[in-house]
């Protein structure tokens, strides 16, 4: 089967740092992508990582380590804003997509 | 403007009832997904199709049907068999396995 673990809540201040993790058992496996989520909205795309090593696309970086099926979402300088849920999701060789659980972000001011 | 469409964005229903959940793309993907999500949670898949005129079940089709008779378009039915249909479904499409877009989402309320 194919599974992903993801903490359920993480709090941060504004300006601060965050990890948000994600593990995952998986075959097949092609990418690990990020994506965000705001209350009754549709996700919506932030990454995507298919070789080990990080991916910076401004405020938020992305990594992945296939060898210990991990991957983490950096957000730097956090806003107000970026309070949110998060989600990983696998693609796997078929392009069907697996997505994990979630992390909740709440940014405090 | 690309992207994807879903109406309605809410939709009520009569237990009992079929209903059918409308999805458009304009981005010429060949593959496109329906998910479900219930409140606080992930999102689970229904249904996919990498192609026109064929596609794959997901986790929980049960209860669901789908058709893909034109590339654009990948309508979802909620049938009657479905035992918990109350959730918020998504459409999305993709091109290179890499990415997903997302459309707006239907609220499907069955009381």
């Amino acid at each position: 089967g194919q599974s992903l673990e993801q903490p359920s809540e993480v709090t941060a201040v504004e300006g601060a740092i965050v990890q948000i993790n994600c593990t995952y058992q998986t075959s097949g496996f092609y990418g690990l992508s990020w994506y965000q989520q705001h209350d009754g909205g549709a996700p919506t795309f932030l990454s995507y990582n298919a070789l080990d090593g990080l991916e910076e696309t401004g405020r938020f970086s992305s990594f992945l380590s296939r060898s210990d099926s991990y991957g983490y979402l950096l957000l730097q300088e956090l806003q107000m804003k970026d309070s949110a849920s998060y989600f990983c999701a696998v693609t796997n060789y078929g392009q069907n997509f697996v997505f994990g659980p979630g992390t909740r972000l709440s940014v405090l001011p | 403007d690309g992207g994807i469409t879903q109406s309605p964005k809410y939709l009520f229903r009569k237990e009992g009832q079929n209903v059918t959940l409308s999805c458009e793309q304009n981005l010429n993907h060949d593959a496109m997904y329906w998910y479900r999500q219930d409140p606080g949670q992930g999102l689970r898949l229904i249904y996919y199709s990498q192609i026109v005129n064929d596609f794959q079940k997901g986790d929980i089709a049960e209860g669901y049907s789908v058709s893909r008779e034109k590339k654009e378009s990948f309508p979802l039915t909620v049938t009657s068999a479905q035992k918990n249909p109350t959730a918020f479904y998504l459409c999305a499409s993709s091109n290179d396995g890499e990415r997903q877009y997302f459309g707006p989402g239907t609220r499907l309320t069955v009381t």
